[in-house]
């Protein structure tokens, strides 16, 4: 069974362009999660999203952005990238909500 | 979603058993308690999962007394493969209210393992 897929593994972007991060679920799982994790730091959670809709989200600016698809894998939009959005941004997916999350392996993001 | 408290970090030995305890005074009574492994540069793993007693699998187990208000776990004959961070996890994003901050899996044990 393939694990949770994240795409691209590295990238790196200037201040305030915008980028979108890829997650493909575990198959069969319907919820998916993006963190957050800068270097150093625990996770911090950014979205969920179940069945199509976002069920919640951090305390995370409005440019932080994303949308499940009806293959449930995900998308996570930044928008006006700043300094202090390099982070290492970790999907995660479940088989339902309240089960145990399994993640992906993340995509670096670097901004110069 | 419950505060959780751990130890920043332990250290220990190759062979010898390591417990790990998380203390979550607020767990609310349709918590489960999740407990993650992280290596550095890649995403948590998923160890075990409890709600009260004992569970055990085949890498782990998780002791939770009848109040609920800890929980350890029980790492047997560590390795040095297992040097990571290791989170407590008490409930989850569905209830996640936003007032305790973003830091769900708050800041994990970095357990040590030398030879």
């Amino acid at each position: 069974e393939a694990g949770v897929t994240q795409s691209p593994t590295h990238l790196i972007k200037t201040r305030g362009q915008q980028v979108t991060l890829r997650c493909s679920p575990i198959s069969g799982h319907t919820s998916v999660y993006w963190y957050q994790q800068a270097l150093g730091l625990g996770l911090q959670f950014l979205l969920w999203y179940d069945e199509g809709e976002e069920r919640n989200r951090g305390n995370f600016p409005p440019r932080f952005s994303g949308r499940q698809f009806p293959n449930y894998s995900s998308e996570l939009n930044v928008n006006a990238l700043e300094l202090e959005d390099s982070a290492l941004y970790l999907c995660a997916s479940s088989l339902a909500e309240s089960q145990p999350q399994h993640f992906g392996d993340g995509t670096r993001l670097s901004i110069l | 979603l419950a505060k959780t408290t751990q130890p920043i970090s332990m250290d220990s030995y190759e062979g010898q058993e390591v417990n790990i305890t998380c203390s979550h005074n607020n767990i609310a009574t349709n918590d489960y308690i999740t407990w993650y492994q992280q290596f550095p540069s890649q995403g948590p793993r998923f160890i075990i999962q409890g709600y009260k007693t004992k569970v055990t699998n085949e890498v782990a187990s998780l002791f939770i007394p009848a109040d609920r208000k800890s929980s350890t776990l029980s790492l047997p004959r560590v390795s040095l493969s297992d040097t990571a961070v290791y989170y407590c996890l008490v409930g989850d994003v569905t209830n996640y209210g936003g007032s305790q901050g973003n830091l769900i899996f708050g800041k994990g044990t970095k357990l040590s393992v030398k030879p």
